[in-house]
């Protein structure tokens, strides 16, 4: 499976789009990036995935470089809510999830 | 999205003392199960998988023997920590997920987790 490569951490006011990226040059061709995210002390949360079109849910948006070697998940409102760990994990299928380490947002009043 | 649910929340017991956890997947019919541990600041390790009627998979360094699964049914898995010790504690967290059909993706439903506490 690629690795991903994600920034530590990262503020975001609330009410204004969070923006998390996420960098995975080696990306094979049938890949998918997943997006998953944890808050503090709950099982994590899948959020959206995508191949290689931009993808977009209830929860957020997928945004994959034309090369795919990097995406950004966006949250469009960020609320106090969406303060948590968010994950960027590449795979051929669901039959193992690794976590990294992955970012941690802080979304401030 | 699916719901996976875990029981016990959490559990506090004595060292010696053997474990066990529910998960279980409420509407769905999960093929596989995934346990996983996380300690503090730390992220998730996956542990093990476990296919339905079949034995379960372990990652390197996850003591089998210690670890016992159970995936007797499409909708429960249990993991049994034996002869818990503290540095067992941690916050244990399954996933459930139906791999049927020869998909190439899909989604892993988590379960709320376990806190466990070996005194």
């Amino acid at each position: 499976d690629a690795k991903t490569t994600q920034p530590t951490s990262m503020d975001c006011a609330e009410g204004r789009a969070a923006n998390l990226p996420c960098n995975h040059s080696t990306i094979s061709g049938n890949e998918y990036v997943y997006w998953y995210r944890q808050i503090h002390s709950q099982g994590p949360q899948y959020i959206i995935h995508g191949l290689k079109n931009n993808e977009t849910n209830e929860m957020a948006s997928l945004i994959i470089t034309e090369d795919r070697k990097s995406s950004t998940l966006i949250l469009p409102h960020a609320t106090l809510r969406d303060t948590a760990v968010y994950y960027c994990i590449v795979i051929r299928n669901t039959d193992k999830l690794i976590f990294g380490t992955g970012t941690r947002l802080q979304v401030f009043p | 999205g699916a719901v996976v649910s875990q029981h016990p929340s959490w559990v506090i017991c004595k060292s010696g003392t053997s474990v066990k956890i529910e998960c279980r997947s409420l509407d769905f019919q999960a093929t596989t199960m995934f346990w996983y541990r996380q300690f503090p600041k730390q992220s998730l390790m996956l542990m093990a998988t476990s296919n339905e009627g079949s034995k379960a998979t372990y990652e390197q360094g996850v003591e089998k023997d210690k670890f016992l699964i159970n995936h007797a049914s499409l909708t429960l898995s249990t993991l049994t920590v034996t002869s818990a010790h503290p540095e067992d504690s941690s916050f244990y967290i399954c996933s459930a997920a139906n791999l049927a059909g020869g998909r190439d993706y899909n989604e892993q439903f988590f379960g709320p987790g376990t806190r466990l506490t070996v005194l």
